[in-house]
């Protein structure tokens, strides 16, 4: 299977605190996107990350890309409860406009 | 308009019946995809079409049959589906690009039950 994998599964925070997650992925990319899924619903797109860069900030959210060893992290800095949600990790086939989910790391934020 | 929206929110169909799933963008977005989502699992690609065009086709049964009836309406039709296709259904767009490709805008879904 091409699928990503995240790590942690699921993860349990204090609002005010920092969220860490990681994902590892399989083959060449060109670029690495983040994902948020509230319970049920639809994914919004959070960050795209190219294959060239290293690390890219968007408000609070900050992701890293090592293209070297395949993984990408996701950093939510001064987390709240309205972060609670799944958030996956994209990453598209080369060549093609295929999109690969990571396993997906479910957030819990404690108010 | 940045929405992609998708009817009906929720469809409960016997083994027997025919249904269909609508998807609707209106960002001018010539990539369009469907995605099954089981429940604590990710989204899985099942189709995707690029200028109106059957592009991927990730090996799905073909009770599972797509339509491309404009660059704005993405349909899929439902037959003879089993209990195990209980899922999510996820309609996405996105831009056609030369370069790298971009990010994907979501539908809420729709949740079907089969029973």
């Amino acid at each position: 299977s091409q699928q990503g994998e995240e790590d942690p599964q699921a993860l349990s925070i204090q609002e005010g605190e920092n969220a860490t997650m990681n994902c590892s992925y399989k083959t060449s990319i060109n670029n690495l996107q983040w994902y948020r899924q509230n319970s049920g619903r639809g994914l919004v797109h959070l960050i795209l990350i190219r294959s060239n860069e290293r690390e890219k900030h968007s408000g609070r959210l900050r992701v890293t890309l090592d293209t070297s060893k395949k993984s990408s992290s996701l950093l939510i800095t001064a987390s709240r409860a309205a972060d609670t949600a799944s958030y996956f990790c994209a990453t598209d086939v080369s060549g093609t406009y295929k999109y690969i989910f990571g396993t997906g790391t479910r957030l819990k934020v404690l108010a | 308009d940045t929405e992609v929206t998708q009817t009906p929110k929720h469809l409960v169909m016997g083994m027997t019946n025919k249904k269909s799933l609508k998807c609707e963008q209106h960002m001018g977005h010539r990539a369009m995809y469907w995605y099954k989502q089981k429940a604590k699992k990710p989204p899985e690609l099942m189709f995707v079409y690029s200028y109106e065009k059957l592009s991927i086709n990730e090996s799905v049964p073909s009770r599972f049959s797509p339509e491309c009836p404009n660059s704005s309406l993405l349909n899929l039709h439902l037959h003879a589906l089993q209990p195990e296709d209980s899922a999510l259904y996820l309609c996405a767009s996105s831009q056609r690009t030369s370069g790298y490709p971009p990010e994907q805008f979501f539908g809420p879904g729709t949740r079907l039950t089969v029973l």
